[in-house]
């Protein structure tokens, strides 16, 4: 499968545990994207990465939150000193990254966070 | 950020046409229209989108209204495997993040 992978795919932790998920992208997108959505919800941006370069974060990663893509391929989201509140699934997507029109996002299935 | 307007449900039944539609009164002149669905369990997935013109694929056609104001999806023959969330996003100039909303709920009964 050349699909957008996540692992984990479910996380369970207590509250003030330190977490880490993986996404590796389809293998030529220079692009990534992380993005959080609680039930009932739709999706919410949190940052991306161009490459290695992380070119946009949401005002929703609070300092506890940080991101890497250390080569530019597979990336991990850190969440230090988990809350209650960031229960939710993790979604990784990835794009191609070319100019133009449309830069198609290939989502992979998230990782479902629950903080006890 | 400028989030889209569409209904929270509709529903529709097999082998039927089904309009999705969309309001996006404050589009501007450079902002594309993405549609993305998302069935249970499953990340969002890309439909169609556009800038002005109407587009086709083998998925679903997208039909944008002349001021671009509002769109409408439109899968010619719904099936079981169609019911999902149908997210309508706008893309603003240069930002590659996609902004959601709560989407529309499809239902297709057999």
């Amino acid at each position: 499968d050349t699909g957008v992978s996540q692992n984990p795919r479910h996380k369970i932790t207590k509250r003030g545990q330190n977490v880490t998920f993986r996404c590796d992208p389809i293998s030529e997108h220079n692009r990534l994207y992380w993005y959080r959505q609680t039930l009932g919800q739709g999706p919410e941006f949190l940052t991306y990465f161009q490459n290695e370069a992380q070119l946009e974060k949401s005002r929703l990663l609070s300092d506890r939150f940080s991101a890497e893509r250390p080569k530019g391929s597979f990336s991990t989201l850190e969440i230090q000193r988990t809350e209650q509140g960031d229960s939710a699934m993790y979604l990784c997507a990835s794009s191609l990254g070319a100019s133009g029109t449309n830069n198609e996002q290939f989502f992979g299935p998230g990782t479902r966070l629950t903080v006890l | 950020d400028a989030k889209t307007t569409q209904p929270n449900s509709m529903e529709s039944n097999e082998e039927e046409p089904v309009h999705l539609p969309c309001n996006h009164s404050t589009i501007s002149g450079t902002d594309y229209i993405h549609w993305y669905r998302q069935l249970p369990s499953q990340g969002p997935e890309y439909v169609i989108h556009g800038l002005t013109s109407n587009v086709n694929n083998r998925m679903a056609s997208l039909a944008i209204a002349e001021d671009r104001k509002s769109s409408t999806l439109i899968l010619h023959r719904a099936t079981l495997r169609d019911a999902a969330v149908y997210y309508c996003i706008r893309s603003q100039g240069g930002s590659e993040k996609l902004v959601f909303g709560k989407g529309t709920k499809l239902t297709v009964n057999p």
